[in-house]
């Protein structure tokens, strides 16, 4: 089993429409939750982060976190076509690591 | 100021030179990290400093060999590379939150290796 899975996608959505990018991870002494969004041929770009269960908002990303299912999600609304790129998840799962999941490649259809 | 600096953006190399990419950053970050991210693939760790001890190798080849000569700067050390090990390298920083694990990371902006 993976340690941080995510659906590789591509998703596609119309722009307006909302975006819902989902995660899971398997260590269960997982304590902080990232999400990061990457262009074609640039570095990833911190996007959201949360440690605690429940949902943050940020403009119009709201990042979701249950652990108890061990389950993190990031929701984008309206989607513009600036959205699209690859979102990578991304857990501290022991020390001062991150591990990222596969990515899912987001495409907003203008 | 959240900026990770990467020098250089692009290297070529041959497989039998010796080269070094460089990363700073003045956020008074504690922890930094080297990352290889091959096409279409995910970041894979490489090496993570806390307080500037190497704190994780994620049994990385000795080809590569990391420093971190301060708390601002990190340097890794390339030496018979690899066509295979032709990638984007990327440098991260981010605080050290103690139990709770790191605070978010912040990258820069990579450094494209070709090996040939």
């Amino acid at each position: 089993q993976k340690e941080v899975e995510q659906n590789s996608g591509p998703l596609s959505v119309p722009e307006g429409a909302i975006a819902s990018l989902n995660c899971t991870y398997s260590d269960r002494g997982s304590q902080s939750f990232f999400w990061y969004r990457q262009y074609s041929g640039k570095s990833p770009e911190l996007i959201m982060f949360i440690y605690s269960n429940g949902d943050k908002e940020d403009g119009r990303f709201t990042a979701q976190l249950n652990k108890a299912s061990q389950y993190v999600s990031l929701l984008i609304r309206d989607s513009q076509p600036s959205d699209s790129a690859t979102y990578l998840c991304a857990v501290n799962n022991y020390g001062q690591n991150f591990v990222f999941g596969p990515g899912t490649r987001l495409s907003v259809l203008p | 100021d959240t900026e990770v600096t990467q020098t250089p953006k692009h290297l070529v190399m041959g497989m039998t030179n010796k080269k070094s990419l460089k990363c700073e950053q003045h956020m008074g970050h504690r922890a930094m990290y080297w990352y290889k991210q091959k096409a279409k693939k995910p970041p894979e760790l490489m090496f993570v400093y806390s307080y500037e001890k190497l704190s994780i190798n994620e049994s990385v080849p000795s080809r590569f060999s990391p420093e971190c000569p301060n708390s601002s700067l990190l340097n890794l050390h390339l030496h018979a590379l690899q066509p295979e090990d032709s990638a984007l390298y990327l440098c991260a920083s981010s605080q050290v939150r103690g139990p709770g694990g790191p605070s978010e990371a912040f990258f820069g902006q990579g450094t494209r290796l070709t090996v040939v």
